[in-house]
């Protein structure tokens, strides 16, 4: 089946860094999801791309879907202490979505 | 806003009880899903229902069943929980603006 691989699994930075994580995958998918888990709550979307290629921000979040459409790339400029959890990559497929195996960020004050 | 909630936060349960793990929500959705997050793996769905009384499996469904007797709730039964099925649960329903998560159920099989 199609499975997303998300790197890194972890990070730990400074505030005010600015942070990079990726998604990729053996298949094209004509959607990428990004998803943010706060401690002890569910998923929250993020930011959607729905063209190779498209680059979209939402605040000091911007997200690209690649151009072969299987990957994607999440950056988050000048990190603050509320940007603590766990992203997730996410891809359609049927009434399902797929998830990669997120990446834990910490962000030290 | 979409309310997904699910009835427990913290489970405690012991090795061959049956367990129910409630979700419910409050706009009419269609599709709902179970899944489950474990360190490492990510979320893995485990069965979904685009309608009353209509499932199917996920990727894991093994030693999970699932009921959806009305549209606004969807139950996640462990027939006899066993340790491996120690988790975090998240339940979700999808409308035409995506998915809704609820805030989990971390579920201890002792």
């Amino acid at each position: 089946g199609q499975q997303l691989n998300q790197s890194p699994q972890s990070m730990f930075i400074q505030e005010g860094e600015d942070v990079s994580m990726n998604c990729t995958s053996s298949s094209i998918f004509n959607t990428w999801l990004w998803y943010k888990q706060d401690p002890g709550e569910g998923p929250v979307l993020l930011i959607a791309l729905y063209k190779a290629g498209e680059l979209t921000s939402n605040g000091r979040l911007t997200a690209q879907f690649g151009i072969t459409r299987k990957d994607s790339f999440l950056n988050i400029s000048a990190s603050i202490p509320s940007d603590v959890g766990i992203y997730f990559c996410a891809g359609p497929a049927g009434r399902k979505l797929i998830f990669g195996q997120g990446t834990e960020l910490s962000v030290k004050p | 806003d979409v309310k997904v909630t699910q009835s427990s936060r913290y489970l405690v349960k012991r090795t061959g009880e049956k367990v129910f793990l409630e979700c419910v929500q409050d706009m009419d959705h269609e599709n709902m899903f179970w899944y489950r997050q474990d360190p490492g793996l990510g979320l893995r769905l485990i069965y979904f229902s685009y309608d009353v009384k209509m499932k199917e499996k996920g990727d894991i469904p093994e030693g999970y069943s699932v009921s959806r007797e009305k549209k606004e709730r969807f139950s996640l039964i462990l027939e006899s929980a066993s340790t491996n099925q120690t988790s975090m649960y998240l339940c979700a329903s999808l409308s035409n603006y995506g998915y809704t998560f609820g805030s989990g159920t971390r579920l201890t099989v002792v």
